[in-house]
């Protein structure tokens, strides 16, 4: 089945440093992949909808030059969190839309997430 | 605007016994649905997902869902349930209103405990 990886699986950083999570896809092509917030018992947040070689569409509310995302490759998205905060300690989940997959079946496939703790 | 309520934030239940997960849906066009379920700290899992034919949706480990197109629902069911089946489950529906974008819409979720 489709698998999608995410690295590194927890963070602990300093505030105002920059922290950069990936999201790959291991065994198939994402021309379209999800980065999501969620905070603890609450439910996934879409953060951003990014497409492999243009730029990212970002949420409303969603800063878009403090959580930089890019998408270079079909099997890679990049998530950064630039002058990480507190706030920002979250648990980030990518998923991934299998390029082959009919646009509107939504076949999305998602990362174990990424705990980020910012001290 | 679409959207998807999970009304029970817990479900508990006694293992062996049925359960069900409560979802309901509101959109503007057709309903694609999805269940996902979530152990701790970990990413979300597929389970099914209904676009179209028969109500009865089939997913995995034991589980299925019924559409329900007058009341608007997609409940989530297992005739007996496991202790391994305690997790975060998230109902979803396709965002229309994001054009091709293919944005799914999540529910609160809904904490299952099974009971030994």
């Amino acid at each position: 089945g489709a698998v999608v990886s995410q690295h590194p699986s927890w963070v602990i950083c300093k505030s105002g440093t920059s922290v950069k999570i990936e999201c790959r896809s291991l065994d198939f092509q994402a021309t379209t992949m999800f980065w999501y917030r969620q905070f603890p018992k609450q439910s996934l947040m879409l953060m951003a909808t990014s497409n492999e070689g243009s730029k990212a569409t970002y949420e409303q509310g969603v800063e878009k030059d403090k959580f930089l995302i890019n998408h270079a490759s079909l099997t890679l998205s990049t998530l950064t969190v630039t002058s990480a905060h507190p706030e920002d300690s979250s648990f980030y989940i990518c998923s991934a839309r299998d390029g082959l997959s009919p646009v509107d079946y939504n076949e999305q496939f998602f990362g174990p997430g990424t705990r980020l703790t910012v001290l | 605007a679409q959207s998807v309520a999970q009304p029970e934030d817990q479900v508990n239940v006694a293992e062996g016994n049925p359960l069900t997960v409560k979802c309901t849906y509101s959109v503007s066009g057709n309903p694609y649905l999805f269940w996902y379920v979530q152990y701790p700290n970990r990413g979300l899992q597929f389970l099914l997902k209904y676009i179209t034919g028969d109500n009865l949706v089939k997913g995995s480990y034991g589980f299925e869902a019924e559409f329900n197109k007058s009341q608007t629902s997609f409940h989530l069911k297992k005739p007996s349930a496991l202790v391994s089946d305690s997790a975060l489950y998230f109902c979803a529906v396709r965002d229309w209103g994001g054009g091709a974008t293919n944005k799914l819409i999540f529910g609160t979720g809904t904490l299952l405990a099974v009971q030994p």
